[in-house]
């Protein structure tokens, strides 16, 4: 079955710990995505990456990072300098062929106590 | 800066009744304007527009893009309470290869 996962599904933290999120997609998709979303909201984007080795901060940046060694991969790592970093994160890929349609995971929900 | 809208930010309806849900953009190297589904977990695909006046279509839902306006429609017929959900769109930039999404909206259908 082709996909992606994202683990874990919950997630608890005290303040101040840094923490990564797992998202790991077997579609072949160049092209990974990571969005951040609070209650009522839209999706932001955090950081996005178009190929191995590169990505790009996308409109809320500040406090995370990420890498990207491998295609498969584009794990997420919530730093302590995130002011408030409890949320639902969503990893999401897509083939900048000629279909544009993007693929999410389930979502990590990540509470900072 | 590039930027999409979505109108209204929420709707209550009676099951039956047919809802239009807006979405406006304006964004650099608009590519396509895609429609999500989200019911407390991932975003679900619905719809992928990249024309003009061609309508998409699935069971009850329908949409429809207007470049020139720079807007899409998303319609849902005949409402039943398993459609209540956010309803997101988003626009997808060539070149940055960005995915920009709207706050949704937020349907809820009542018995």
């Amino acid at each position: 079955d082709g996909g992606i996962t994202q683990s874990p599904k919950y997630l608890f933290r005290k303040e101040g710990q840094n923490v990564t999120l797992s998202c790991e997609q077997n579609l072949n998709h160049d092209a990974m995505y990571w969005y951040r979303q609070d209650p009522g909201q839209g999706l932001r984007l955090i950081y996005y990456s178009q190929i191995v080795n590169d990505f790009q901060k996308g409109d809320i940046a500040e406090g995370y990072s990420v890498s990207r060694e491998k295609k498969e991969s584009f794990p997420l790592t919530v730093t302590s300098a995130q002011k408030n970093p409890t949320a639902f994160y969503l990893c999401a890929s897509s083939d900048p062929g000629e279909v544009y349609e993007q693929y999410f995971g389930p979502g990590t929900r990540l509470t900072v106590t | 800066e590039d930027k999409v809208v979505q109108s209204p930010l929420s709707l209550v309806v009676h099951e039956g009744d047919t809802v239009t849900l807006n979405c406006s953009y304006e964004v650099t190297n608009f590519r396509s304007l895609l429609w999500y589904k989200q019911e407390k977990k991932a975003p679900t695909f619905l719809f992928m527009l990249t024309s003009s006046g061609i309508e998409k279509k699935s069971g009850r839902l329908s949409s429809i893009l207007d470049k020139k306006e720079l807007f899409s429609i998303l319609n849902i017929t005949a409402t039943q309470t398993g459609d209540s959900a956010i309803y997101l769109c988003a626009s997808f930039t060539s070149g940055t290869y960005k995915y920009i999404f709207g706050t949704g909206t937020r349907l809820k259908v009542l018995a």
